[in-house]
């Protein structure tokens, strides 16, 4: 596509909820990277894809959160029995590589857990 | 591990004023640095970066950083803003061989006519 796409823009939730944010990259983009993003904070890392491997999940803060690109192309983020803590912006950005490649954001998921 | 300190959560300045924007970050390894702006309700988008070479790096929109390794540096200039600048900054650093980039806690400019 002619950038990165994120659904749903806007998420509201019940504690105990699970919920799964979606991100669609620039279709020749190999790398996909995932970011929370607390409000008045920079994003920060979560995890990322290249291709479909996970090479890195370091910054996932609990199992309760999971992510997935099967093909390769779309992602997905699940956080499961979701808490309010979670209440963040997520972000999704994507490049054509890895060390010297610009990022590309997408505009955010906006997640609120009630 | 790397880390970044944007001492300035907000700036305030008049239009057509200098601006700078500190940047401190820390490491062990060397680094690759970049500069990314968010307008409202927007994505980051990336202004400019650092990788090697020239420590003066220009980005778009009439902004420029420089890169200082003594002082650990890369602050974020331009010499006269304009009201369409008014968005969220963040400086960001990547290490080494790691994929990973990590981002200041950002800091808001505003511009005063």
């Amino acid at each position: 596509g002619a950038g990165v796409s994120q659904s749903p823009r806007y998420k509201v939730t019940k504690r105990g909820q699970d919920v799964t944010l979606r991100c669609d990259p620039i279709s020749s983009h190999a790398t996909l990277y995932w970011y929370q993003q607390a409000l008045g904070q920079g994003p920060e890392f979560l995890t990322y894809f290249n291709y479909e491997a996970q090479p890195d999940k370091s910054g996932l803060p609990s199992d309760r959160f999971s992510a997935e690109r099967p093909e390769g192309s779309i992602s997905t983020l699940t956080i499961q029995r979701t808490e309010q803590r979670d209440s963040a912006m997520y972000r999704c950005a994507s490049s054509a590589g890895t060390l010297y490649n610009e990022q590309f954001f997408g505009p955010g998921t906006r997640l609120t857990v009630l | 591990a790397q880390s970044v300190t944007q001492l300035d959560s907000q700036v305030p300045v008049f239009e057509e004023a200098p601006v700078e924007l500190r940047c401190n970050y820390s490491s062990s390894v060397s680094v690759y640095l970049f500069w990314y702006v968010q307008y409202p309700n927007q994505g980051l988008q990336l202004l400019l970066k650092y990788l090697s070479g020239s420590t003066l790096v220009k980005g778009i929109n009439g902004f420029e950083a420089e890169f200082n390794k003594s002082q650990t540096s890369f602050h974020l200039r331009k010499p006269s803003v304009h009201i369409s600048d008014t968005a969220e900054y963040f400086c960001a650093v990547r290490g080494g061989s790691a994929s990973k980039i990590i981002f200041g806690s950002g800091t808001r400019l505003s511009i005063r006519p």
